[in-house]
C-alpha cells in the first residue's frame, strides 16, 4: 500500500490564483481529512469527508472548497490564494470513528 | 468548543533521560486522546492514544497518563534515545465523527 499521497509537494502561488491539491489513500477509508499546519498553533482541520458525496466543514474552512466524488480521492481547492493560506496542508484518512489517522507527507505552499 | 494547550513548547533532555509533556483540555465530554510524533518533513504519526475509560496505557519506553478530573493527559518517554527527537503533538477529540483538536507542539531535542 502507498498509503495517504499527496501532490505537489511544493508549489508557489501569486495572490489570487487558483489551484487544487491533491490527496489519494489506497486503504478503503471512510474518512477523510485536511489540515494546515502553521508555526506553533498545531494542526487546523479545514474540511473533512465521512464517506464518498458527503463532507463537511471543520475549524478553517473559508476560502477552501471540497469534493469526494470516490473513496479513494478528496482534493482541495484553493478559490483566490492569499497570503494568508502560506501554510503546510496535511491529508489524513482514517478506517472509521476513532480509528487511527495516517497522515501524507504534506504540501509546502506560499503565496506571494 | 474544545480547546487543548500543551507544554512546554521546546523540551531538552539528555540521552537516557526521561521526558514528559503535558497536555490540559477544556471539554469534559472529549473521551479520546492520542499522541502524534512528526519528523522533519513528515507527516505526523500516531505514537500512542487512550481513551477516557482508561487511566494509563503503556507501550514499551513510551506511556500515557490522563486524569479526567483534572482535564489533563501526558506523555511520557523513558530511556531517551536520538530518533526520539522530533515534534510531539497531543489531541483530543469527542462525539461519533471524532474530529481531532490539537496542541501546538512540543519540540524534543535529545542531547548525546
Amino acid at each position: 500500500n502507498a498509503g495517504v499521497t499527496q501532490t505537489p509537494k511544493f508549489q508557489v502561488l501569486k495572490t489570487g490564483q487558483s489551484m487544487t491539491l491533491q490527496c489519494a489513500q489506497d486503504m478503503n477509508h471512510e474518512y477523510m481529512s485536511w489540515y494546515r499546519q502553521d508555526p506553533g498553533m498545531g494542526l487546523r482541520l479545514i474540511h473533512y469527508s465521512v464517506g464518498a458525496g458527503i463532507t463537511d466543514q471543520g475549524e478553517v474552512p473559508n476560502g477552501y472548497n471540497v469534493s469526494r466524488s470516490t473513496t479513494e480521492d478528496f482534493p482541495l481547492r484553493l478559490l483566490s490564494a492569499a497570503p494568508s493560506q502560506t501554510s503546510v496542508y496535511f491529508c489524513a484518512s482514517r478506517s472509521g470513528q476513532g480509528g487511527e489517522q495516517y497522515f501524507g507527507p504534506g504540501t509546502r505552499l506560499t503565496v506571494t | 468548543g474544545e480547546n487543548v494547550e500543551q507544554h512546554p513548547s521546546t523540551l531538552s533532555v539528555q540521552e537516557g533521560d526521561s521526558a514528559v509533556i503535558k497536555c490540559t483540555y477544556s471539554d469534559s465530554a472529549s473521551n479520546y486522546f492520542p499522541w502524534y510524533k512528526q519528523e522533519l518533513g513528515k507527516g505526523p504519526q500516531l505514537i500512542i492514544d487512550i481513551r477516557s475509560n482508561v487511566g494509563e496505557k503503556k507501550d514499551q519506553r513510551i506511556a500515557v497518563t490522563l486524569n479526567k478530573t483534572a482535564k489533563h493527559f501526558s506523555l511520557h518517554i523513558t530511556e531517551t534515545q536520538p530518533e526520539d527527537s522530533a515534534v510531539y503533538f497531543c489531541a483530543a477529540s469527542k462525539g461519533s465523527n471524532y474530529q481531532l483538536i490539537w496542541g501546538a507542539g512540543t519540540k524534543l531535542i535529545i542531547k548525546p
